[in-house]
């Protein structure tokens, strides 16, 4: 079966521009949950819809969004990107969402602010 | 929420084992301690959960005290593939995971 998939894998934008990521979570997988991992630091959440709905959300400014689709797959969208943005952004997928549940991380989306 | 403390970074040799132990003073009654390992530019990948007592699967064991103030993730005879960064958490039925800086684990031969 395939894991969780991100695209696109690197991405190059300039200060100001929006960004749209996307994942795909595992198969039967309702819950997808968004993580900003900043060079040198431990990932940070950021979003995590489970059957559609946001179900929580860190702290992170409104530029910041997200939405689940009806097969559960998942974009987040950044507008007005900032230098301070360019970091790992991971994409987890788990049956139910439940931090005690393991969670299945793809390989991320690095993205790079100029 | 309960907040973990563990090493910033431990050197190791190929064939030893390598036991990252981590502090978690005020864990709550239905919190679980889940380890993760990241390599550079991957996601997280879990190698371990338990809630008391001794945990052990193909890769890990983990070590849980009766007072669950701590545990100790251990590698048997770690290999230069394990260099990686070790995170330990406390879940509860929380939803997000609440990742700390990580033990970075650096596997020399």
């Amino acid at each position: 079966d395939a894991g969780v998939t991100q695209s696109p894998t690197h991405l190059i934008k300039t200060r100001g521009q929006h960004v749209t990521l996307r994942c795909s979570p595992i198969s039967g997988h309702k819950s997808v949950s968004w993580y900003q991992q900043v060079l040198g630091q431990g990932p940070q959440f950021i979003f995590q819809y489970y059957e559609k709905e946001e179900r929580g959300r860190g702290n992170f400014p409104d530029r910041f969004s997200a939405r689940q689709f009806p097969n559960y797959s998942s974009e987040l969208n950044v507008n007005a990107l900032l230098l301070g943005d360019s970091a790992l952004y991971l994409c987890a997928s788990s049956p139910q969402g439940l931090a005690k549940n393991i969670q299945y991380f793809g390989a991320g989306t690095r993205l790079s602010v100029l | 929420l309960a907040k973990t403390t563990q090493p910033i970074s431990m050197d190791s040799y190929e064939g030893q084992e390598v036991n990252i132990t981590c502090s978690h003073n005020n864990i709550a009654t239905n919190d679980y301690i889940t380890w993760y390992q990241q390599f550079p530019s991957q996601g997280p990948r879990f190698i371990i959960q338990g809630y008391k007592t001794k945990v052990t699967n193909e890769v890990a064991s983990l070590f849980i005290p009766a007072d669950r103030k701590s545990s100790t993730l251990s590698l048997p005879r770690v290999s230069l593939s394990d260099t990686a960064v070790y995170y330990c958490l406390v879940n509860t039925n929380d939803y997000k995971l609440s990742f700390g800086a990580g033990t970075t684990v650096t596997v020399r031969a």
